[in-house]
């Protein structure tokens, strides 16, 4: 079953580092997104990506990221600076063109900011 | 941001019983909802889903009924299984776009034996 993957499963980085953190969504599904989940708090929405554009932000997602389709098959979230507040899980998504309600998930990156 | 929420943090049910999970949303523009069942240390599995046309949508053991007046959706899982044992997370999202999924907050259902 074709599923959503995720490198690496943890990062442990040094506040003010910049992060990237990589996806393969599912090979036919064209609508990404990202998603992270603080310890002990819901999963909140970052952002969804579309044909090489940002489909819609949060209001998280502010100029300290950035989403990137760099060649067919991986899907990366960026964060410049990171803050201790950017610990979380992240979790990248994706969804076919028509179906865009119904996303599916990779396992999730661990970050770690010190 | 409450839009979605589920108020009963855990949920312990013997193995063979029904599970009912719950969930309420305020914002009335969602048309679209679903759960996703998150083991420890993994991604949110879909489970099932439903449309705001409907009331009731069934896939095995699992059944999702909708009551739009009240704004509140719930999961039965019918018979339970230790297997079932993991976090449920209800979703909602208004389709038509490539429209973020707003999640609760979830539910931790232990299954026994």
């Amino acid at each position: 079953e074709p599923e959503v993957t995720q490198t690496p499963s943890h990062q442990v980085t040094q506040m003010g580092q910049e992060v990237i953190l990589r996806c393969v969504p599912i090979s036919n599904h064209l609508y990404f997104y990202w998603y992270r989940q603080i310890l002990g708090q819901k999963v909140e929405f970052l952002v969804s990506f579309y044909n090489n554009e940002i489909s819609e932000k949060s209001e998280i997602f502010d100029d300290q990221f950035s989403v990137e389709r760099p060649d067919g098959s991986n899907f990366t979230l960026k964060i410049r600076s990171t803050k201790l507040e950017d610990s979380a899980m992240y979790f990248c998504a994706s969804s076919e063109v028509l179906r865009t309600d119904t996303q599916y998930f990779g396992p999730g990156t661990r970050l770690t900011v010190l | 941001d409450q839009q979605v929420k589920q108020n009963s943090p855990s949920l312990s049910v013997q193995e063979g019983r029904i599970s009912i999970l719950n969930c309420d949303y305020t914002n009335s523009m969602f048309d679209y909802f679903l759960w996703y069942k998150k083991y420890p240390a993994e991604g949110p599995t879909f489970l099932i889903s439903i449309s705001s046309i409907k009331d009731k949508n069934e896939d095995g053991r699992f059944t999702v009924f909708l009551n739009k007046s009240a704004k509140h959706l719930s999961l039965h899982i019918v018979p339970s299984q230790p297997g079932d044992s993991a976090v449920y997370f209800c979703a909602a999202t208004l389709t038509g776009t490539a429209s973020k999924l707003t999640f609760g907050t979830g539910t931790r259902l232990q299954v026994t034996l």
